[in-house]
């Protein structure tokens, strides 16, 4: 069956340090990724997309990830984390073509924990 | 604010009740799916709705049902309530393969 692996549980760090959050999924086809936020007690945000293209995608508040389709990874990075990332990140995937009405799977997500 | 609308926020309801949830999607989006997030098993795809006809099943229990109405809307029906049904539902609708979630309604069963 189709899974998406998130490797840190709790993340801890100091303001200005540098994020890098893995993903990895269980899927041989095609698939949409996707990083999804949630402050606390706010609903999921969506941070980035990767469809098709440059596997390097840009997302909002400084985020990106990368696409490594050899490696069946989607890595989330900030340079600088600031004290307001505070929250956790769900990376997810469906199948299929840009533009899929399928449902998403969702790893188990990474807390964030950014120290003044 | 996604657009998605979802009430109520919070429901607490004793062991073997009924609750419905009610979820509005984002103006023109047809494709309505609902989450469930809980503490052990993480976010889980419940059941998705298309213009109105069911179009996939995830991990939702034989107690649960829901239907997608001619205005779009989706209510998630809820049965014979168990202290494990204790979680927050999330529906979510899409366009151009995005998915926008709604604020989620906590529910609570004692």
């Amino acid at each position: 069956a189709q899974s998406v692996s998130q490797h840190n549980h709790h993340v801890i760090l100091s303001e200005a340090a540098s994020l890098e959050l893995g993903c990895n999924y269980s899927y041989g086809g095609t698939v949409n990724l996707f990083w999804y936020v949630q402050y606390p007690g706010q609903h999921l945000q969506l941070l980035l997309k990767y469809f098709s293209g440059d596997p390097l995608v840009k997302g909002i508040k400084g985020f990106e990830a990368e696409f490594i389709k050899s490696k069946f990874s989607f890595n989330l990075r900030k340079p600088s984390v600031q004290w307001s990332d505070t929250a956790e990140y769900f990376c997810a995937v469906n199948r299929g073509q840009r533009g899929s009405q399928g449902n998403l799977i969702f790893g188990k997500g990474t807390k964030l924990s950014v120290k003044p | 604010d996604s657009g998605v609308t979802q009430t109520p926020k919070h429901l607490i309801t004793a062991t073997g009740q009924r609750v419905t949830l009610r979820c509005s999607p984002r103006s023109g989006d047809l494709s309505v799916y609902w989450y469930q997030q809980s503490l052990d098993q993480g976010l889980q795809f419940l059941i998705q709705y298309y213009n109105g006809e069911e179009r996939a099943k995830g991990n939702i229990l034989e107690r649960f049902s829901a239907q997608q109405f001619p205005d779009l809307h989706s209510e998630l029906n809820l049965s014979s309530l168990e202290l494990g049904d204790s979680a927050l539902y999330f529906c979510a609708s899409s366009r151009g393969g995005e998915q926008y979630f709604g604020p989620g309604t906590r529910l609570t069963v004692t």
